[in-house]
């Protein structure tokens, strides 16, 4: 089955924790990417890569950082520093430039 | 930077009431992507409309692509429950890179049977 897995899907964390979500894809996609969803709103552009080894900030990188040493992995690491962590958090890859893309089913971190 | 807007924000229907809505640019796209969202779910892509003008259908759904490129609808005839969830637009090319989406915030279309 090809697709996009990320994990967990809850994820509970103390204020003042860094903490790592995985996204796995084995659709043989070169870009990825990470969305920040809040209730009732849309999707907010984290962090995306075109390619390996390469990645860029998007609309609300602050307090976020990302790796994405191979093809199919891009972990989103939510540290400290960022001031409303808890939210629904979806990654997505995509065949390449203006493609449609897919996405994962979501992991839900609160911190409190 | 771009944005786009759709509206309305809500909708109710009665099961077998049709429904659109209507999504607006401020820039030119290359292409217009329509995504629906189950709740609890993720967005799932429905369909990329990419010249002026273009009209697509997927069985009740009907989206269509502004002659300028500009805006796009999605109108669903005779809705079912099965047609509840939030349909988000989006369009590449903010921030100057067609990597990037430019979502919606979306229609949150709910049914009574």
């Amino acid at each position: 089955d090809g697709g996009i897995t990320q994990s967990p899907k809850y994820l509970f964390r103390k204020e003042g924790q860094n903490v790592t979500l995985s996204c796995e894809q084995n659709l043989n996609h070169d870009a990825m990417y990470w969305y920040r969803q809040d209730p009732g709103q849309g999707l907010r552009l984290i962090y995306y890569s075109q390619i390996v080894n390469d990645f860029q900030k998007g609309d609300i990188a602050e307090g976020y950082s990302v790796s994405r040493e191979k093809k199919e992995s891009f972990p989103l690491t939510v540290t400290s520093a960022q001031k409303n962590p808890t939210a629904f958090y979806l990654c997505a890859s995509s065949d390449g430039e203006g493609y449609e893309q897919y996405f994962g089913p979501g992991t839900r971190l609160t911190v409190t | 930077g771009q944005q786009v807007m759709q509206i309305p924000q809500y909708q109710h229907v009665q099961e077998g009431e049709d429904f659109t809505t209507y999504c607006n640019s401020s820039t030119t796209l290359s292409n217009i992507q329509w995504y629906k969202q189950r709740p609890g779910g993720h967005p799932v892509f429905l369909i990329q409309l990419v010249k002026s003008g273009e009209v697509k259908k997927q069985k009740r759904l009907t989206f269509q692509f502004g002659e300028a490129k500009k805006n796009s609808s999605l109108h669903i005839t005779a809705t079912q429950t099965t047609d509840v969830g939030t349909y988000f637009c989006a369009g590449p090319g903010g921030g100057g890179s067609n990597y990037k989406l430019t979502f919606g915030k979306g229609t949150l279309l709910t049914v009574n049977p």
